[in-house]
C-alpha cells in the first residue's frame, strides 16, 4: 500500500470517449502532482496543485482537465484524447509544495490506452 | 534548459555484483538529488536521496556520491539481489521542480 491510490488501474478509451482518472492521497499531504510516463522518455509533469489551488500547468493540451477538490482528491478529465496520449499517468502527493524538504509519494498508476 | 541525464539505459548483473548508475545534471544550483525504483506495475518509490552539502550517503547496501563540481551524482547498489531488478530514475531539483532522468533499467540474474 502505498499511501496514493489511483483508479482505475487500466482504461482503454476510443478517441471520442470521455473519462476520468481518480487519484486519493491517505497521508495529509498539501501538495498533488500529475504526471504522464511514456516509454523511454523522463517522466512528464503535468499539473500540480498545493492546497488546492493549481499551481503549474506545464502546457499540457486543453483535452487534459485537471480538478482538485480538496486536498486528498485530484482528478484527471480526459476528452478527445489521440492516441499518442496513450501512457501510464501517474498521480504523487508531498507534504509540501514541490517535494524539495519532503520527497513524493506516487501511486501505481492508470495504464491508459487510446484506439 | 533543464536536463538530466542518466546512463546506461539498461544494466545486468550478477546477483552479488554491484551495480553503479550516473546522472549529470546542468543547472549548478540544484540542490536536491532524490533516487526512485519503480518495480513492474508499480509506481516510483523514492529509496534514497541527498543534498547538496553532503558527497555521500549510505542506506544499508545502496549508496548515493555527488560531486558538485562536475555536476553528476551516483547510485551504487552492493551485493545485488534478484529483487534489486527494477527501474531506477535519478532526478535533480530546476528552480524547485524536480526534473526526472530517462531510467536505467537494472537486471539482476541469480
Amino acid at each position: 500500500e502505498t499511501g496514493v491510490t489511483q483508479t482505475p488501474r487500466h482504461l482503454v478509451m476510443g478517441m471520442t470517449n470521455k473519462k476520468s482518472l481518480k487519484c486519493e492521497q491517505h497521508l495529509g499531504h498539501n501538495a498533488m502532482y500529475w504526471y504522464k510516463q511514456s516509454a523511454k522518455k523522463p517522466l512528464e509533469l503535468m499539473f500540480v496543485y498545493n492546497f488546492k489551488e493549481q499551481t503549474e500547468n506545464n502546457s499540457v493540451p486543453s483535452r487534459f482537465s485537471p480538478e482538485c477538490p480538496n486536498s486528498s482528491h485530484l482528478f484527471l478529465h480526459l476528452h478527445t484524447l489521440q492516441p499518442e496520449d496513450s501512457a501510464l499517468y501517474l498521480c504523487a502527493s508531498s507534504q509540501d509544495y514541490w517535494g524539495v524538504n519532503s520527497p513524493l509519494h506516487f501511486g501505481n498508476g492508470t495504464r491508459l490506452t487510446v484506439t | 534548459g533543464e536536463n538530466v541525464e542518466q546512463h546506461p539505459s539498461t544494466l545486468s548483473v550478477q546477483e552479488g555484483d554491484s551495480a553503479v548508475i550516473k546522472c549529470t545534471y546542468s543547472d549548478s544550483a540544484s540542490n536536491y538529488f532524490p533516487w526512485y525504483k519503480q518495480e513492474l506495475g508499480k509506481g516510483p518509490q523514492l529509496i534514497i536521496d541527498i543534498r547538496s552539502n553532503v558527497g555521500e550517503k549510505k542506506d544499508q547496501r545502496i549508496a548515493v556520491t555527488l560531486n558538485k563540481t562536475a555536476k553528476h551524482f551516483s547510485l551504487h547498489i552492493t551485493e545485488t539481489q534478484p529483487e534489486d531488478s527494477a527501474v531506477y530514475f535519478c532526478a535533480a531539483t530546476y528552480t524547485d521542480k524536480l526534473i526526472f532522468g530517462t531510467g536505467t533499467r537494472l537486471q539482476v540474474f541469480p
